[in-house]
């Protein structure tokens, strides 16, 4: 199947790291990508990893990829109450439509003050 | 210029109705799509275009119609809709369709459609 799979909710204190799961079903998934979705808005490309790095590094953000498990993670560094949203991990599989982007269930992040 | 808009924001429409939403970007982006969110759901591919050919129909009820008059426009034609089909319609563009690199979409705001 094509499922990708990430916990529903985070709830974090400001300046805390926040970190957003994410399990890929397709590993033979060449990119990998975060978006975030503010409340009443599209989706909003964050960052993304190419399938032969373990990791990303993009100023406050940190993109960990364990293809052996198919397990991507995000990291936010210093969390904001502005990175309040929902967050997505989206994969484009191999096997399905060309620019289908899959995208897990989202997991929505809220930061405490 | 990376935005795309959409237009209305909002649309409240009855069962017998008929209305359009409309995409637009200015990237020069050679393919667009239209995604369905339902609420607190992820999206779900509905069309995509390339070079404003229909490339991708993911087996959508042909209550909804999409057409691209051009390569910055992008229409979704909704007709006899059901109040199941109340969702985030959200477009989006890219540079191209990728044969499995990377690709960038970028969506609008979305259309609030709501069927009464």
């Amino acid at each position: 199947g094509e499922d990708v799979e990430q916990s529903l909710f985070l709830s974090v204190r400001e300046g805390d790291s926040s970190v957003i799961n994410c399990t890929y079903t397709d590993s033979s998934s060449t990119y990998l990508y975060w978006y975030k979705q503010e409340p009443g808005a599209g989706l909003q490309l964050l960052t993304y990893i190419f399938s032969n790095m373990d990791m990303k590094q993009d100023q406050r953000l940190t993109v960990l990829l364990n293809k052996k498990d198919k397990h991507l993670s995000l990291r936010i560094a210093d969390t904001q109450t502005g990175d309040s949203a929902i967050y997505f991990c989206a994969e484009t599989p191999s096997g399905g439509s060309q620019g289908n982007l899959i995208f897990g269930k989202g997991t929505k992040l809220s930061v405490k003050p | 210029d990376t935005e795309v808009t959409q237009t209305p924001k909002h649309l409240v429409m009855g069962m017998t109705n008929k209305k359009s939403l409309k995409c637009e970007q200015h990237m020069g982006h050679r393919a667009m799509y239209w995604y369905k969110q339902k609420a607190k759901k992820p999206p779900e591919l509905m069309f995509v275009y390339s070079y404003e050919k229909l490339s991708i129909n993911e087996s959508v009820p042909s209550r909804f119609s999409p057409e691209c008059p051009n390569s910055s426009l992008l229409n979704l034609h909704l007709h006899a809709l059901q109040p199941e089909d109340s969702a985030l319609y959200l477009c989006a563009s890219s540079q191209d369709i990728p044969a499995g690199g990377f690709n960038e979409q970028y969506f609008g705001p979305g259309t609030r459609l709501t069927v009464t």
